[in-house]
């Protein structure tokens, strides 16, 4: 069965810096990979995805991931964090058609002004 | 589109009482799930449906029940509350169950059991 870990519970980074959220899976296969963001009280909402190909995939508000399969790891990146992408991010993978999600515990962004 | 509507948003509930957790898409998709969120533990899958009639155990299904009786609804029941249950509820829903499906998701609904 996959498995997904995030290995940082809370990360806190200055606006403007830089960004790296760490997500590493267990699974047999390629898996597909997801990352996902939740605002405080709200609903998860899709950051981007990867099925296959260019392993570096673009996602919306300015976040980049990259598959690398020899780490088993696909990491979310951002060159610079605004105070508003403070929030939870899940790393959440696939096994294939007819397979549920599994998520990852989630990380904890905060921005300091 | 309204996408995925949970209701209600907070619910306090005493031990042993029963709820029901409403949940509706208007997108006609196929797949539906219920997740809890639990601090460190992300979220888990607690039942999904793959169609009208059609309703399975995820991870944590103890204590809860389900039925889909059409595309729209999904309704999560709790027969007998437990503190245990204290969470924050998603339902969320797709296309297909597949992993390539996006998951679109409702906004939670937080409930306590006293």
């Amino acid at each position: 069965a996959q498995s997904v870990t995030q290995p940082d519970i809370h990360i806190t980074v200055s606006e403007g810096a830089s960004l790296e959220l760490r997500c590493n899976y267990s699974y047999g296969a390629t898996p597909y990979l997801f990352w996902y963001v939740q605002s405080p009280g709200q609903g998860l909402q899709l950051l981007l995805k990867y099925f296959s190909g260019d392993t570096l995939v673009q996602g919306i508000k300015g976040f980049e991931a990259e598959f690398k399969r020899s780490q088993s790891s696909f990491n979310l990146r951002k060159p610079s964090v605004h105070w508003s992408d403070a929030a939870e991010y899940f790393c959440a993978v696939g096994a294939g058609y007819g397979q549920n999600f599994v998520f990852g515990p989630g990380t904890r962004l905060s921005v300091l002004p | 589109n309204a996408g995925v509507t949970q209701t209600p948003k907070f619910q306090v509930l005493k031990t042993g009482q029963s709820m029901t957790l409403q949940c509706a898409q208007d997108m006609n998709h196929e797949y539906m799930s219920w997740y809890r969120q639990d601090p460190g533990m992300g979220l888990r899958l607690i039942h999904y449906s793959v169609g009208a009639g059609i309703t399975d155990q995820g991870e944590v299904p103890n204590g809860y029940n389900v039925s889909r009786s059409t595309t729209e609804d999904f309704p999560l029941r709790l027969l007998s509350a437990a503190p245990s249950q204290t969470s924050v509820y998603f339902c969320a829903s797709s296309y297909s169950q597949g992993a390539k499906e996006k998951l679109f998701f409702g906004s939670g609904t937080q409930l306590s059991v006293l």
